[in-house]
């Protein structure tokens, strides 16, 4: 079945450093992917998408680029802040269907000042 | 506020106790999703509804489960006869054709 697996966290940075959290897929066809955060005390909240191949999704200086020969989807960030600390899940949805999301197991990043 | 509403954010029961948690989804989206997070996991698909049908349901969702959106507007979310294992963050979300779901806060079940 589909599944995703991204980098076992947690992830710990001084602020303005650079982010890349490996984020890899398997599904059939072309899945939508996705990018959720979980600040703490918070519900997830989509932070970017892509949904076909070499697509690049973008938001609040994120960036993920939809790699099918790679099936990968890496976020990454130039330079973090403090309030990026969260837990960042990738997922996807396959082709057609219900839409479910098929998410991956988080991780957690912490930004220290 | 307009986003998707859980109720109650969070439930403590004893085993064996039923329990019911209802999802208000953004008013004009017409699927709703339910889905299972547990601690350090990343949130798991348990069924999916398109208007009042009920299309989906995961093998993750026991016959102890039990989901409903009876005029395709809330929708309810009963676990029977609780087990410990049933503890977790339950997420409800929404979203109308075409767009992404949007996420309510999760009810958060503790079974002792």
């Amino acid at each position: 079945g589909d599944s995703v697996t991204q980098m076992e966290g947690p992830v710990t940075l001084s602020e303005e450093a650079f982010l890349t959290i490996n984020c890899t897929y398997t599904a059939t066809g072309y899945p939508s992917l996705f990018w959720y955060v979980q600040y703490p005390g918070e519900g997830l909240q989509l932070l970017l998408k892509a949904t076909k191949a070499d697509d690049k999704g973008s938001n609040k200086g994120f960036e993920a680029t939809y790699r099918k020969e790679t099936t990968s989807f890496h976020l990454e960030k130039g330079s973090v802040q403090v309030s990026d600390s969260a837990v960042y899940f990738c997922a996807l949805t396959a082709q057609g269907g219900s839409e479910k999301l098929v998410f991956g197991k988080g991780t957690k990043l912490t930004v220290n000042p | 506020d307009t986003g998707v509403s859980q109720d109650p954010r969070h439930k403590i029961t004893k085993r064996g106790q039923n329990v019911t948690f209802r999802c208000d989804p953004i008013s004009e989206h017409n699927r709703l999703y339910w889905y299972r997070q547990t601690l350090g996991q990343g949130p798991e698909f348990l069924t999916y509804f398109q208007n009042e049908a009920q299309l989906e349901k995961s093998r993750l969702l026991s016959d102890r489960f039990s989901a409903e959106r009876p005029k395709g507007s809330f929708s309810t979310l009963e676990i029977q006869r609780t087990e410990q294992g049933d503890s977790a963050m339950y997420l409800c979300a929404s979203r109308a054709e075409g767009n992404e779901q949007f996420f309510g806060p999760g009810t958060r079940l503790t079974v002792l």
